[in-house]
């Protein structure tokens, strides 16, 4: 099983500052038939379900604002939110879905400090 | 627009069973995989598993493999997980999501969670 660390485990960060979440797979999840990235992020506001922001890495799901980005391949990537804003408190993940099992990170919690 | 509407959640006793159901409406169901997500009390999410858009892969995790079951209905687009020798473990917010693909990928649309618990 392809094992995903996010770091930190919880980040608080002044509103209109940058916050930057890490995720790292255990095994490269580029796909090298296709060239792609295997990994998604996605936001889970409390008492919601999550909501899909990035997939394959760096691509911006529709209605997801600029501020969020997301980059890094093979092993190593970043979520970016570049300004945060009150409304971005939530827990983000990572996923991989290069293989079976599915894996997701622990989540990173952002706060407002 | 696309929904995801989960039900069946509910209180069990260890070693009992639940079927759960997720009724799509919004896109072709017929051309999409399907998944089921949990996330137990205060946890993170976990993967349970996956069914192709035909019906005729279906993918577990190992914590589940052997007592749950994956299904699909593509001409009433319901989705459906039969949970069987429910364990405390097991509780947790189930939620349903659509896949990107025919093939598990990411999960572009999640229902809203149906809870189960497992207590005696």
């Amino acid at each position: 099983d392809i094992v995903m660390t996010q770091s930190p485990d919880s980040l608080a960060v002044s509103q209109g500052e940058r916050a930057t979440i890490s995720c790292k797979s255990s095994q490269s999840v580029l796909y090298s038939s296709d060239n792609k990235n295997y990994l998604t992020w996605y936001q889970q506001k409390p008492g919601q379900p999550p909501k899909l922001l990035i997939s394959w890495a760096s691509f911006r799901a529709s209605g997801v604002p600029d501020r969020f980005s997301g980059s890094g391949s093979g092993t190593d990537f970043t979520l970016t939110i570049s300004s945060l804003q009150a409304e971005d408190v939530a827990v983000y993940y990572c996923q991989q879905y290069y293989s079976i099992p599915q894996t997701f990170g622990q989540g990173t919690r952002v706060e407002i400090k | 627009e696309v929904q995801l509407l989960e039900s069946g959640g509910g209180l069990v006793q260890p070693g009992e069973s639940l079927r759960l159901s997720c009724a799509a409406s919004g896109f072709s169901f017929t051309s999409y995989a399907m998944s089921w997500v949990r996330q137990a009390p205060g946890k993170g999410l976990e993967w349970v598993s996956s069914i192709r858009n035909s019906g005729d892969n279906t993918y577990y995790a190992d914590s589940v493999k052997g007592r749950i079951t994956i299904s699909r209905d593509n001409s009433n687009n319901t989705l459906y997980l039969q949970m069987n020798t429910l364990r405390a473990e097991d509780t947790a917010v189930y939620y349903c999501a659509k896949e990107s693909s025919a093939s598990p990928r990411y999960k572009d649309v999640w229902g809203k969670g149906t809870t189960v618990t497992v207590s005696s």
